[in-house]
């Protein structure tokens, strides 16, 4: 079967750094998305890897392994308007996008 | 102005009723999809549509019908509402079809059904 898995829930420290890992088996691999769910709202785009290596956006960056079906999120500086929910997507082979059940970022003071 | 709506926000009904959410978007997108967001958080994917045309029917209930009256909306009706029909409902739309890796999603608000 196809799964994705990410930890249920991190914390961590306003101004800290934070790494949510993400990983997959998926029948093949057309890119992995990142999007960010703040309760009660929708899901909106952080990020898009295709092929390995490093993507910087701002405070936030994305790493990809396709050898390892693996990702993380790295998250910098981190606000309290980070505090979200953070989801892993991966295309497969038929374009079918599979989720994460995501991860719940708590931002302490 | 809001690029993907929906409504209502909020749904509570009694199971057996008919119900319909409505998603419009406004970014010229040309294809749509319905999302189902359960307790536990996994988005699934029920519906997709490309310029009015149904290309993704995942296995949903046949209670649940898509109407697409044209590419800028896409409604989702439900009939017969059963209790395990309770969760939050997504539209969103893309640029391009799934057919290609990269395109982002822009979703709705939601929607949360409550069946009693």
């Amino acid at each position: 079967g196809q799964n994705i898995d990410q930890p249920t829930e991190m914390t961590a420290t306003e101004g800290a750094i934070v790494q949510i890992n993400c990983t997959y088996q998926t029948s093949g691999f057309n890119g992995l998305f990142w999007y960010q769910q703040h309760a009660g709202e929708a899901p909106t785009f952080l990020s898009y890897n295709v092929l390995d290596g490093l993507e910087e956006k701002g405070r936030f960056s994305s790493f990809l392994s396709r050898s390892k079906g693996y990702s993380y999120l790295l998250l910098k500086e981190l606000q309290m308007k980070d505090s979200a929910s953070y989801l892993c997507a991966v295309k497969d082979s038929n374009y079918q996008l599979i989720w994460g059940a995501g991860t719940k970022l708590i931002i302490k003071p | 102005d809001t690029a993907v709506s929906q409504t209502p926000k909020y749904l509570v009904t009694q199971m057996g009723n008919d119900k319909s959410i409505k998603c419009e978007q406004n970014l010229g997108h040309d294809t749509m999809y319905w999302y189902k967001q359960d307790s536990k958080k996994f988005l699934k994917i029920m519906f997709s549509y490309n310029n009015k045309e149904l290309i993704i029917n995942e296995t949903v209930p046949n209670r649940f019908s898509p109407k697409s009256p044209d590419k800028a909306h896409l409604n989702l009706h439900i009939n017969s509402l059963e209790l395990g029909d309770s969760a939050v409902y997504f539209c969103a739309s893309s640029q391009e079809g799934p057919g290609r890796g990269n395109e982002k999603l822009f979703f709705g608000s939601g929607t949360q059904l409550s069946v009693l």
